[in-house]
């Protein structure tokens, strides 16, 4: 079964720093893309960032640039976010989602098909 | 950035009911259109890829339409389970964007 697990979400003041991470079991993460998509409360979805299966290919939502550092670890399993320099509009729920960007040899793009529960970071003083 | 314009933000319905959801995209994305479905609470989850794709384990009742920049969402028949907010997502750039999402409410 896939799972994906976020942690290390919580409430830091404005200008700090937090690194979420993301453990994921059940399929064989170095051939999978990844991503972090976020939701702030009672708002929709924002894409924040994008890492290939080797970790060569890196994009970055502009909202992100420059404060944000999506990184992985394939012997572990796991998916980070480095996020630096928050402000108070990054309080959001934080999901990290596999991405299959080739369905049946077809390219489809990014597409999340499996999303973690979820981790809340909240920036406040 | 590509914008993604959903229509409407929300909508009222009944159990049985045809509901259609609308997606707009500001430049063409040829089928990169995918769409989610989030319950309160929960992440959301893959219905409908490459625009009118169904997704593993999704019912028979969701489908997707649509192509360049206007796409449709489908539930042929609402039920219970339904009642849930909808999001569109275009796959064609690097720079993923969503809709602003629709919430389908109990009528």
């Amino acid at each position: 079964e896939v799972q994906l697990v976020e942690s290390g979400g919580g409430l830091v003041q404005p200008g700090g720093s937090l690194r979420l991470s993301c453990a994921a079991s059940g399929f064989t993460f170095s051939s999978y893309e990844m991503n972090w998509v976020r939701q702030a409360p009672g708002k929709g979805l924002e894409w924040v960032s994008y890492i290939s299966s080797s970790g060569s290919t890196i994009y970055y939502a502009d909202s992100v640039k420059g404060r944000f550092t999506i990184s992985r670890d394939n012997a572990k399993n796991s998916l980070y976010l480095q996020m630096n320099s928050l402000r108070a509009e990054d309080t959001a729920v934080y999901y990290c989602a596999r991405d299959i960007r080739k369905v049946r040899g077809v390219i489809i793009g990014s597409s999340f098909d499996y999303w973690g529960q979820g981790t809340l970071v909240t920036v406040s003083s | 950035d590509i914008q993604m314009t959903q229509s409407p933000s929300s909508l009222s319905a009944s159990v049985g009911d045809r509901v259609t959801i609308t997606c707009r995209a500001s430049q063409s994305i040829s089928s990169y259109l995918n769409w989610y479905q989030q319950k309160p609470g929960k992440a959301p989850k893959l219905l409908i890829y490459a625009a009118s794709s169904l997704q593993s384990g999704v019912p028979s009742r969701f489908s997707g339409s649509g192509s360049g920049t206007d796409f449709t969402l489908t539930i042929s028949s609402l039920q219970p389970e339904d009642f849930a907010t909808y999001y569109c997502q275009q796959s064609y750039s690097p720079v993923v964007t969503f809709g602003g999402g629709t919430k389908v409410e109990i009528k």
